[in-house]
């Protein structure tokens, strides 16, 4: 089946640094892709719909310029947190529409910690 | 927008069966789903449910769709203690959407 692998799993990193979050469809082509934020206890929110070859699409209250999406491939789309702070620390997963299959592909998650 | 709500917690004894409950506004989804998330993972598709059926049975899970009263349901028969996660119910954003809204989660807790 579809497959969206996500790195890293685990990265910390001190406030100011900035953090790059790659996911990539393994086996099928993602023209969408979607980054959800989790906080702990909670559901997951969405943050922004990446589209291969135009703007990611925020949603309302996200920073664009804190959480910059690239999505220049069929495959790859990117999540970098700029100037991370120790509020930015969370869990961040991207899912894409599975290809030729109900549902959504979603990756195995990014836990950031920023200290 | 749509709206997904689902108890947070729920506490069975291996063996019994668990039944996730979880209501949403939107009717004109054409797909209902249930993910089941491990602890430091991302979330796996559990199951689905076409908005035409009401009612899905595979092996240990049986989904329950009333759509009148907008409410879907997780059933797992003989829970297992590797059944313990948090499951999600999730609806698309509106009808042709691809955006998913999430319940926040129920966390299932298997007692030996």
């Amino acid at each position: 089946g579809a497959v969206v692998s996500q790195h890293p799993s685990r990265v910390i990193c001190k406030s100011g640094t900035s953090v790059k979050i790659e996911c990539r469809s393994l086996d099928f082509q993602a023209t969408t892709m979607f980054w959800y934020r989790q906080f702990p206890k909670q559901s997951l929110m969405l943050m922004a719909t990446s589209n291969e070859g135009s703007k990611a699409t925020y949603e309302q209250g996200v920073e664009k310029d804190k959480f910059l999406i690239n999505h220049a491939s069929l495959t790859l789309s990117t999540l970098t947190v700029a100037s991370a702070h120790p509020e930015d620390s969370s869990f961040y997963i991207c899912s894409a529409p599975g290809q030729g299959s109900v549902g959504y592909t979603f990756g195995s998650g990014t836990r950031l910690t920023v200290v | 927008g749509e709206d997904v709500e689902q108890s947070l917690f729920l506490s069975v004894r291996e063996g019994d069966s668990s039944v996730i409950n979880c209501t949403y506004t939107d009717s004109s989804s054409t797909y209902l789903y249930w993910y089941k998330q491990e602890p430091g993972a991302g979330l796996q598709l559990l199951t689905y449910i076409f908005s035409n059926m009401d009612m899905k049975q595979d092996q240990r899970l049986t989904v329950l769709l009333n759509k009148k009263d907008k409410h879907l349901s997780l059933r797992i028969a003989d829970t297992q203690t590797g059944d313990s996660a948090i499951y999600f119910c999730a609806v698309p954003s509106g009808a042709g959407s691809y955006q998913l809204t999430f319940g926040k989660g129920t966390k299932l807790s298997v007692i030996p």
